[in-house]
């Protein structure tokens, strides 16, 4: 079945760092793609997303592209701050002709910045 | 727009017992979904409830279930609980269709001693 395989963790930077977190998946039809971000002792927020290829989401600073040619969608951010320390998930859901609202999860990936 | 509001935030059980997870959608949401968070296993899908109806379900036990009512909310159940279902139970809620995203509760911590 259709499922999403992220980097593990944990990653730890230096405030102002490059980020990527690499994902790829492996789907049969055209998903879409997300990425969350969950904070210590709350639930998943929905940080970007793209529906087709070569879409790219972005969101506070960070941007993913959906390549299909590659099956990837990696999480990119220029420069990390302290407060972008957290747990992040890729994810994909199949498209609206399938019917269903299954998303599949990546296992996270923890990200540290340090000051 | 309220988000989704989970109830109660903590709860502690015993083995054996039973236990009842409330959900509430954002307003005009038909969807919802539940999942199961722990550091062993990640988010596994439990079931989606469309319109009052099951529509998608994973590969939990039949212990686990739940319902959907008109307005959209949702409630899980757990029978005959184990240690093993120790987790962060979230809920999420959507339009329903595929290329939108679910939007997530804060999460029930369960802890089964």
């Amino acid at each position: 079945g259709d499922s999403v395989t992220q980097m593990e963790g944990p990653v730890t930077l230096s405030e102002e760092a490059f980020l990527t977190i690499n994902c790829t998946y492996t789907a049969t039809g055209y998903p879409s793609l997300f990425w969350y971000v969950q904070y210590p002792g709350e639930g998943l927020q929905l940080l970007l997303k793209a529906t087709k290829a070569d879409d790219k989401g972005s969101n506070k600073g960070f941007e993913a592209t959906y390549r299909k040619e590659t099956t990837s969608f990696h999480l990119e951010k220029g420069s990390v701050q302290v407060s972008d320390s957290a747990v992040y998930f890729c994810a994909l859901s199949d498209p609206p002709s399938y019917n269903n609202n299954d998303m599949r999860f990546g296992a996270g990936t923890r990200l540290t910045v340090k000051p | 727009k309220a988000g989704v509001t989970q109830t109660p935030r903590y709860l502690i059980k015993t083995r054996g017992q039973q236990v009842t997870l409330s959900c509430s959608p954002i307003s005009g949401h038909r969807s919802v979904s539940w999942y199961q968070q722990t550091p062993g296993q990640g988010l596994q899908f439990l079931f989606e409830y469309f319109s009052e109806t099951q529509r998608n379900k994973g590969n939990f036990p039949g212990r686990f279930s739940g319902r959907q009512f008109s307005n959209s909310r949702s409630e899980m159940n757990v029978s005959t609980l184990e240690l093993g279902d120790s987790a962060l139970y979230l809920c999420a809620s959507s339009d329903g269709t595929g290329n939108q995203p679910q939007h997530f509760g804060d999460g029930t911590r369960l802890s089964i001693l």
